[in-house]
């Protein structure tokens, strides 16, 4: 089974439009960490917000906000007021903690996000 | 401040020779993990280290692969007999022991 999984493969959206990018997650272990990284046309990874499994609120991070659904296994990324420059690769990705350490990541396959005029 | 960088960024290769990819670590981060991207994935990992120790190489796809830190900074993935499905964005990150900062990459093709 996947551990984290991205149902959108690509996402449009109208620049100062909100956007969602879903993420749902499978994990038995009652600690771990969500995050979500921005991957422009550069390359690059960049780092946007983090939710610990035990934080009581939802992350938020400027125009960045995760909807954390615990029940759900859910972690989807908002994007307020969007603009050009959010158009990139997003991941998803969780970091568990086992018994033995270790804070790998597991990403997802990514959702494509571009923003129009 | 510096961040994470690799060297080379680009590397071509012939089938059957080795390589060897360089991370250099933020200054003080305790961990260093590898990653491979291959295109329009995300980043699968490979292997990590606490200081000089691998911790975890479960990632590691044969043994072919194989990565070191000596002393705890620098690390270094070698790859040998290389084929060409080792074609991919192999990416390394530091962290200082939460949120993971992620270096350039090094794109590497195996002819």
């Amino acid at each position: 089974a996947q551990k984290i999984t991205q149902t959108q493969p690509g996402m449009f959206v109208q620049e100062k439009e909100a956007v969602t990018l879903d993420c749902t997650y499978d994990t038995s272990d009652p600690s771990y960490g969500l995050f979500w990284y921005k991957q422009p046309s550069s390359g690059e990874m960049i780092f946007l917000i983090y939710q610990g499994s035990y934080d009581q609120q939802n992350a938020t991070e400027g125009r960045y906000s995760l909807n954390f659904q615990k029940a759900r296994k859910s972690a989807n990324l908002v994007i307020s007021a969007s603009q050009l420059g959010d158009s990139a690769m997003y991941f998803c990705a969780m970091r568990e903690t086992p018994g033995g350490g270790g804070n790998k990541l597991t990403f997802g396959t990514g959702t494509q996000l571009k923003v129009e005029l | 401040g510096a961040g994470v960088s690799q060297s080379p960024r680009y590397k071509v290769t012939k089938r059957g020779q080795d390589v060897a990819l360089r991370c250099d670590p933020i200054s003080g981060h305790v961990s260093l993990y590898w990653y491979r991207q291959a295109l329009g994935q995300g980043p699968e990992f490979l292997t990590y280290f606490n200081y000089e120790a691998q911790q975890d190489k479960s990632g590691l796809p044969n043994d072919r692969f194989s990565a070191e830190r000596p002393e705890g900074s620098i690390s270094t993935l070698t790859i040998q007999r290389t084929e060409q499905r080792d074609s991919a964005m192999y990416r390394c990150a530091s962290s200082p022991g939460g949120e993971q900062f992620f270096g350039p990459g090094t794109r590497l093709t195996v002819l």
